[in-house]
């Protein structure tokens, strides 16, 4: 069983829906992370938060619109998407930011996007 | 720019061992990441390297030379569920997390 989980695991959504993903870890960690994952690609880093603080938007479009309430609670608001933003979107999480092994990241089993 | 290489497919036989190697060039070091992806499924983590030489879990191996920007990750008496994306990934100086684009690594009977 993971630690870290995520809804929904399917969305399809046309280009003028809003939705929501939403990822809960349950480690204790400090710090979430959004990722994008397309076929064949790196892991594109999208938002990190570090005590619920954003610390990093890796110049991401503003129709993706990151939440943190509080440190087990990661959403991600999508609005007015493309079809290119069709993905696999990761959440995971880490101990702490900055400090090596700590920084071993665990992953949700992502939420399989398709924008028409 | 940062720079993560690994091969795009492998394959190997059921009972086998295999190296997925990984090069990396990045501002700084502060570590070394295997993660294991099976299709449709969340990254797990593997390994961790940050010293020059051999950890060994079990039927996985990583090895590191932080002067050759090198790493691999051998896998031992392959099993079919070991057909997975290997994914190796960097902690530059600013512990940016820098990501290969992943092996995917196919297991023959």
């Amino acid at each position: 069983e993971t630690g870290v989980t995520q809804t929904p695991r399917h969305l399809v959504m046309g280009m003028t829906n809003k939705k929501s993903l939403k990822c809960e870890q349950h480690l204790g960690h400090n710090a979430m992370y959004w990722y994008k994952q397309s076929a064949k690609k790196p892991l594109e880093l999208m938002f990190v938060y570090n005590f619920k603080e954003q610390t990093e938007n890796n110049s991401v479009p503003s129709r993706f619109s990151p939440e943190c309430p509080n440190s087990s609670h990661l959403f991600l608001h999508l609005h007015t998407l493309q079809p290119e933003d069709s993905a696999l979107y990761l959440c995971a999480s880490s101990q702490d930011r900055g400090s090596g092994p700590q920084e071993t990241q665990y992953f949700g089993p992502g939420t399989r996007l398709l924008v028409l | 720019g940062q720079n993560i290489d690994q091969p795009t497919e492998m394959t190997a036989t059921e009972g086998a061992i295999v190296q997925i190697n990984c090069t990396y060039q990045t501002s700084g070091f502060n570590g070394l990441f295997w993660y294991q992806q099976h299709a449709g499924e969340a990254p797990t983590f593997l390994s961790y390297n940050v010293l020059d030489g051999l950890e060994e879990k079990g039927r996985f191996s990583s090895f590191l030379s932080r002067s050759k920007g090198y790493s691999y990750l051998l896998l031992k008496e392959l099993q079919m569920k070991d057909s997975a994306s290997y994914l190796c990934a960097v902690l530059d100086s600013n512990y940016q997390l820098i990501w290969g684009a992943g092996t995917k690594l196919i297991i023959k009977p």
